[in-house]
């Protein structure tokens, strides 16, 4: 079966510092992957996606980047850390959807709660 | 441009009320639906899914039921539980540029009350 990690779980930075977050996922081959974020008491930001290893696509400019150096391997970054950041980082994967009857649900990640201080 | 949008929380019930949460959507082509639920401190988890119009989708009680004509996808249950408290987002999904493309609603908070 497949499962996906990401951590950290929690993480408190100060402001101008980097920032790396990991997200793996198991089971699967070829996974769409994607980061979104979620600001406190609201919906679901992406910020990221990938349908391939070094293929990124932004969704909304920012203070952030993303990598995929390996298949099932999704890092979100940052050289430095605004407190705008802060918020609830979620990472995601989905099969690729080729014709209409295809799963296409996303199963998501436990999430990381960044707080920049 | 596609979208999805709910209704507005926080929605407030007593134990064993009948729940209706509203969606509707904007989408080119033919999207999927889903139901996610999040819990306290914890990621997403779907809670429901439809492919096609008039497709019901259902699980622990919940369903909704893809109305293309009406573009909605609302979710009911028929006896809410404390244990339902938890923010509920409404999204699609789209074939757009190779891959899928996930579009979610605010979400909606629902507190359960005994």
């Amino acid at each position: 079966s497949q499962t996906i990690h990401q951590w950290p779980a929690t993480l408190v930075q100060p402001v101008g510092s980097p920032l790396s977050l990991e997200c793996t996922v198991e089971g699967t081959s070829n996974p769409n992957l994607y980061w979104y974020r979620q600001a406190a008491g609201r919906g679901l930001q992406l910020l990221f996606y990938s349908v391939g290893i070094g293929q990124i696509s932004s969704e909304v400019p920012q203070n952030l980047s993303a990598s995929r150096p390996q298949d099932r391997q999704f890092i979100l970054s940052s050289k430095k850390l605004l407190l705008s950041d802060s918020g609830f980082y979620l990472c995601a994967w989905s099969v690729l959807r080729v014709h209409r009857a295809a799963n296409t649900e996303a199963f998501f990640g436990q999430g990381t709660r960044l707080t920049v201080v | 441009g596609n979208s999805v949008t709910q209704m507005e929380g926080p929605v407030t019930l007593s134990e064993e009320a009948f729940l209706t949460i509203n969606c509707t959507y904007t989408a080119t082509g033919y999207p999927s639906l889903f139901w996610y639920v999040q819990y306290p401190g914890e990621g997403l988890q779907l809670l429901l899914k439809a492919t096609k119009a008039d497709d019901k989708g259902s699980n622990k009680g919940f369903e909704a039921t893809y109305r293309k004509e009406t573009t909605s996808f609302h979710l009911e249950k028929g006896s809410v539980q404390v244990s339902d408290s938890a923010v509920y987002f409404c999204a699609l999904s789209l074939l757009s540029g190779g891959y899928n493309k996930l579009i979610f609603g605010a979400g909606t908070r629902l507190a359960v009350h005994p």
